[in-house]
């Protein structure tokens, strides 16, 4: 059982489209961060997330930090190809970073 | 600046052989720690090291030993490979211990196959 869970699991969607990708947990986690990687490469940050109710934008990604600490979302605006990849979302517990099993993202042109 | 440096890239055993990956960083990182990457399973973490000298257990630690005796070396070693552990595996390091605030700093990766 994944502590943190993803979903969907994979999505695939025209450029252009807007979509969501979620993060949830029944745990509370300090901070939460969005990684992107691409294939044959490591995770790459793309935010951390803090506070509770925290918003960052990053362009056409927005992310948001649940209330209560416990769930996230990326969204993204009007997608494009170079957007394809796969989206893992992390949860800090003390010196542990903990993955969900990740959102494969596919933007077609 | 190299970052963190994985070897090898790719490796073949056979069920039984154990081996040695390679990773090291040049950033003066803290902070170091090996996840093995599984289809559907995300990364799961197996060890951690907060600094020189110190290791700790992750999610995941059976039939892997690590060892931190500098503060740029963090090599994970397979005792007795079985195919249960083929799998990506991605050596990572952050400025201090605890990864609160802070990023995580991949390799590229080791794909190691056991036959």
């Amino acid at each position: 059982t994944q502590l943190l869970e993803q979903s969907p699991q994979f999505l695939s969607i025209q450029e252009g489209e807007n979509l969501t990708v979620y993060c949830n947990s029944s745990s509370v986690f300090s901070s939460l961060q969005w990684y992107r990687q691409e294939p044959g490469e490591g995770p790459v940050l793309l935010v951390t997330v803090v506070t509770g109710g925290e918003v960052k934008k990053l362009k056409r990604l927005t992310f948001q930090f649940g209330d209560a600490r416990k769930d996230s979302s990326l969204h993204i605006t009007a997608a494009q190809p170079g957007d394809t990849g796969l989206y893992l979302c992390a949860g800090v517990r003390g010196n542990k970073l903990v993955f969900g099993a990740g959102t494969i993202l596919r933007v077609k042109s | 600046n190299a970052g963190v440096t994985q070897t090898p890239k790719f490796q073949v055993l056979k069920t039984g052989q154990s081996m040695t990956l390679q990773c090291a960083q040049d950033m003066n990182h803290e902070y170091m720690s090996w996840y093995r990457q599984d289809p559907g399973m995300g990364l799961r973490l197996i060890h951690y090291s907060v600094g020189a000298g110190i290791t700790d257990q992750g999610e995941v630690p059976n039939g892997y030993n690590v060892s931190r005796s500098t503060t740029e070396d963090f090599p994970l070693r397979l005792l007795s490979a079985a195919p249960s552990q083929t799998s990506v595996y991605f050596c990572a390091s952050s400025p201090r211990a605890g990864a609160h605030r802070e990023k995580l700093f991949f390799g590229s990766g080791t794909q190691l196959s056991v036959l």
